[in-house]
């Protein structure tokens, strides 16, 4: 099956300070790749859709110019959290979907990352 | 108002006790309907799709079901190795976004 992978899957940092998260599709080239944010206890939130070669779409109430997205290839993206704060702390998860596969409107699911914030 | 909603939000059952959970929907247009397994610490991992009423997958020891309104995921003879939380998204006609229900959090003791 189609295999996602993220980078870190954990990460500590001081408030203030500016943290990366990459997602990389390991053997299949995605299309579209989604980021969520999933708070303890609570459903998956989709912070922002990314297509290759071009700008991000957010969501509604999601910062872009702190949620930083670049899908700057078919196998990876990368979120960039910007001057990170306490509330900023939670688990990220990215997904990737191509239309290139048997399996129409499929998104895999990365293993995630949790972001701590001091 | 919540577009999907699962219920229970918890289920206890008994290693070889067989269930349901349920997963409501109100959107319209349905493009597809998913359901996933969720580890703690772990991303989603996929288990079914479904995309028209009426329709049924199978896998192993679950069953997923859809109706015009909801979707049943059937659990028969549960193992241990089945406890998660359970969820469920929809897709809208015209859209790629998934949107998440809150999950079932399944424990299943021996």
């Amino acid at each position: 099956g189609a295999v996602v992978s993220q980078h870190p899957s954990r990460v500590i940092c001081k408030s203030g300070t500016s943290v990366k998260i990459e997602c990389r599709s390991l053997d299949f080239q995605a299309t579209t790749m989604f980021w969520y944010r999933q708070f303890p206890k609570q459903s998956l939130m989709l912070m922002a859709t990314s297509n290759e070669g071009s700008k991000a779409t957010y969501e509604q109430g999601v910062e872009k110019d702190k949620f930083l997205i670049n899908h700057a290839s078919l196998t990876l993206s990368t979120l960039t959290v910007t001057s990170a704060h306490p509330e900023d702390s939670s688990f990220y998860i990215c997904s990737a979907a191509t239309s290139g596969t048997s399996v129409y409107n499929e998104q895999f699911f990365g293993p995630g990352t949790r972001l701590t914030v001091l | 108002e919540d577009q999907v909603t699962q219920s229970p939000e918890a289920l206890r059952l008994q290693e070889g006790e067989s269930s349901s959970l349920n997963c409501s929907y109100t959107v319209s247009g349905l493009r597809g309907l998913f359901w996933y397994r969720q580890d703690p610490g772990k991303g989603p991992e996929f288990l079914f799709t479904l995309y028209s009423a009426g329709e049924e997958k199978e896998k192993e020891r679950l069953k997923a079901t859809l109706t015009k309104k909801e979707s049943f995921l059937h659990i028969t003879a549960p193992k241990p190795e089945d406890s998660a939380t359970y969820l469920c998204a929809v897709q809208e006609g015209g859209s790629e976004k998934l949107v998440f229900g809150k999950g079932t959090k399944l424990t299943v003791n021996p």
